[in-house]
Formats: structure tokens, C-alpha cells, sequence
């Protein structure tokens, strides 16, 4: 268990609905990371979040937004769902700036699939 | 832009083989190359990492070879079991700066009996 917790566990919705994926860091990490999993193009980063603030933006979709609340959990928003939308979607955690080893903690993901 | 490539996407080895995955990377900034190993159902997990000051790191049966000069990383596992059977991912960041780690695509690997 690597104290990470993300829900749903399961979705499915359809195209053009929106969804809101959960995730609780590690107790004391700081950031909290998205990344998509697909078949095909293994795991691509798309925002981290440190304390609060965005630090860092990768290949996130405009229709795909996400913020860190107060109490370090994060919420990723996917909106106008597309049937490509379909994957695995994982948060990762980590203690940074500081102190950070490198290593990142995930949770087990939240599978999306869009009819 | 892919700025880690990893190969083979898939291996089958027999048990007690040495299974052998082969990752490059682009970016010179990286100063950080951990290994990710995700079983069916769960989150990848770091199974082990190094800094480009070493060419090689053991932990157990799994081994990292560096080569900085060719930007060339790969993961050994000696003695290969069933229950190693899993998806492997390299993967590469700045320590210091930029942390978000890059992940490879991925090498299914199965370790038959």
C-alpha cells in the first residue's frame, strides 16, 4: 500500500460528460502528480501541483483541469469527454523541494472509459 | 515528443534467465534514472533508481547499468522468477528543478516456468 488514495476506481460515462477523478497524497507529501496511462503510450505526466500552486504542466488537454486544495488532496476535472479519453488515470505523490528523493508514490488509479 | 525510449515492449524469458531492458534518453539535464514496476490492477512502484555519478547499481537480483556517455540506461534482473512477471518502466528526471519524472512506454515482461 503505497498511502496514496484515489476514487473512483471505476467510470464509465459518456462522450461529452464530465467526471471528477480524487486523489490523497501520502501523509506529508507535498506534491501531487497526474499522469494518463493508455495502451499505447504508457504514462504521460500531465500536471503536478506543489502545496497548492501548479508546478508543473505537461500534455493536459484544455478540456482537463486540475487544483490541490488546502488539505493537499487533489482533484483532476476531465470535462467534454472524448472516447480517446479512455485510460488509466494515476496520481503520484512526493515529499518536495528539499526533500525530495526522486521517488514518486502512486496510487492504484482511477480507470475511465467513455462510451 | 518522447524524450525516454524504452525497448523491447514485450519479453518472455524462461525462469532463472536474465531478462535485459534497454532505455534512452535525450535530455542531458536528467540527473536521475529510477525503475517502475507496475503488476496488473496496481500503480507502478519504484523498484530501483540511479545517479549518473555510477555506472552500474545492485539492489538484490536487480541490477541498473549506466552509460552516460551513449545517454543509455538498462535494468538486469538475474535469476528471473514467475512472480517478477510485471510491467517495467524507466524513467528519468531532474532531481533539482523540473521533478516530474518522464516514463518510458513500457516493457511487458513474463517470466515463465
Amino acid at each position: 500500500d503505497s498511502g496514496v488514495t484515489q476514487t473512483p476506481k471505476h467510470l464509465i460515462t459518456a462522450t461529452g460528460q464530465r467526471v471528477t477523478l480524487r486523489c490523497s497524497p501520502r501523509s506529508g507529501d507535498l506534491s501531487v502528480y497526474w499522469y494518463q496511462q493508455s495502451l499505447d503510450q504508457g504514462l504521460q505526466f500531465l500536471i503536478q501541483y506543489y502545496n497548492g500552486e501548479e508546478r508543473a504542466k505537461g500534455n493536459i488537454l484544455e478540456r482537463f483541469s486540475a487544483q490541490q486544495f488546502p488539505d493537499l488532496h487533489s482533484e483532476l476535472n476531465l470535462s467534454s469527454l472524448e472516447l480517446g479519453d479512455s485510460a488509466l488515470y494515476f496520481c503520484a505523490s512526493s515529499v518536495s523541494s528539499g526533500r525530495y528523493t526522486g521517488e514518486l508514490f502512486f496510487g492504484e488509479g482511477s480507470r475511465l472509459t467513455v462510451l | 515528443q518522447q524524450q525516454v525510449k524504452q525497448s523491447p515492449q514485450s519479453l518472455i524469458v524462461q525462469k532463472g534467465g536474465i531478462p535485459i531492458i534497454n532505455c534512452a534518453y535525450e535530455n542531458t539535464a536528467f540527473d536521475y534514472f529510477p525503475w517502475y514496476q507496475q503488476f496488473p490492477g496496481k500503480g507502478p512502484a519504484l523498484l530501483i533508481a540511479i545517479r549518473p555519478d555510477v555506472s552500474e547499481k545492485k539492489e538484490g537480483r536487480f541490477t541498473i547499468s549506466f552509460n552516460k556517455s551513449a545517454k543509455q540506461f538498462s535494468l538486469h534482473i538475474m535469476d528471473s522468477q514467475p512472480g517478477d512477471s510485471a510491467t517495467y518502466f524507466c524513467a528519468a528526471s531532474m532531481l533539482f528543478g523540473n521533478e516530474k519524472l518522464t516514463f518510458g512506454t513500457g516493457t511487458r515482461l513474463t517470466i515463465i516456468p
